[in-house]
């Protein structure tokens, strides 16, 4: 799987979108990217992911450049609750969900009141 | 949908001894679970890929003696510490790969905090 890069940790005022920014250069064409968070303490939770299009789901937005070599994961209004470490991953997903994943080490969002 | 448990939550042990926890997918079935481990302050690392009804793989580094899966049906995953010492006092977490549309997806439990006295 391709390798990515994230900052480590990111401020955001609550109710203000929070942008996390994660490259993938290495990115190949059947890769995909995902995203999941983990908050503190917890098992991580799926977000969302995409090929080369940008998505939106209930939680966020993921926006992927034109040459996937970038992606930024959008909460639109953040909460409090949205305090976590954010996982972007880069896999294939063409093997029926056999594969683990490989976790960076994320990025530390912190949201402040 | 697509609930994962572990259980215990929390367990105490004394060096030496075997603990045995819970992975079960409770309102899906899931043919590929896995088992990741985290130490304080790292990220997540895989350990091994477990599929219904056959042995499970091992990531490198990983002693299969020492950590113990079962897959004995769709639902359930289990992983046996043997012989448990302070080192392996870990965040031990499940998932399980989706189904259907979200086959690619893997969902979380809420994991297991192993210490060995």
């Amino acid at each position: 799987d391709a390798k990515t890069t994230q900052p480590t940790s990111m401020d955001c005022a609550e109710g203000r979108a929070a942008n996390l920014p994660c490259n993938h250069s290495t990115i190949s064409g059947n890769e995909y990217v995902y995203w999941y968070r983990q908050i503190h303490s917890q098992g991580p939770q799926y977000i969302i992911h995409g090929l080369k299009n940008n998505e939106t789901n209930e939680m966020a937005s993921l926006i992927i450049t034109e040459d996937r070599k970038s992606s930024t994961l959008i909460l639109p209004h953040a909460t409090l609750r949205d305090t976590a470490v954010y996982y972007c991953i880069v896999r294939v997903a063409s093997r029926g969900g056999a594969d683990g994943l490989t976790f960076g080490k994320g990025t530390h969002l912190i949201i402040q009141p | 949908g697509a609930v994962v448990s572990q259980h215990p939550s929390r367990v105490i042990c004394k060096s030496g001894t075997s603990v045995k926890i819970e992975c079960r997918s409770l309102d899906f079935q899931a043919t590929t679970m896995f088992w990741y481990r985290q130490f304080p302050k790292q990220s997540l690392m895989l350990m091994a890929t477990s599929n219904e009804g056959s042995k499970a793989t091992y990531e490198q580094g990983v002693e299969k003696d020492k950590f113990l899966i079962n897959h004995a049906s769709l639902t359930l995953s289990t992983l046996t510490v043997t012989s448990a010492h302070p080192e392996d006092s870990s965040f031990y977490i499940c998932s399980a790969n989706g189904f259907g549309t979200r086959v690619n997806e893997q969902f979380f439990g809420p994991g297991t905090r192993l210490t060995v006295l």
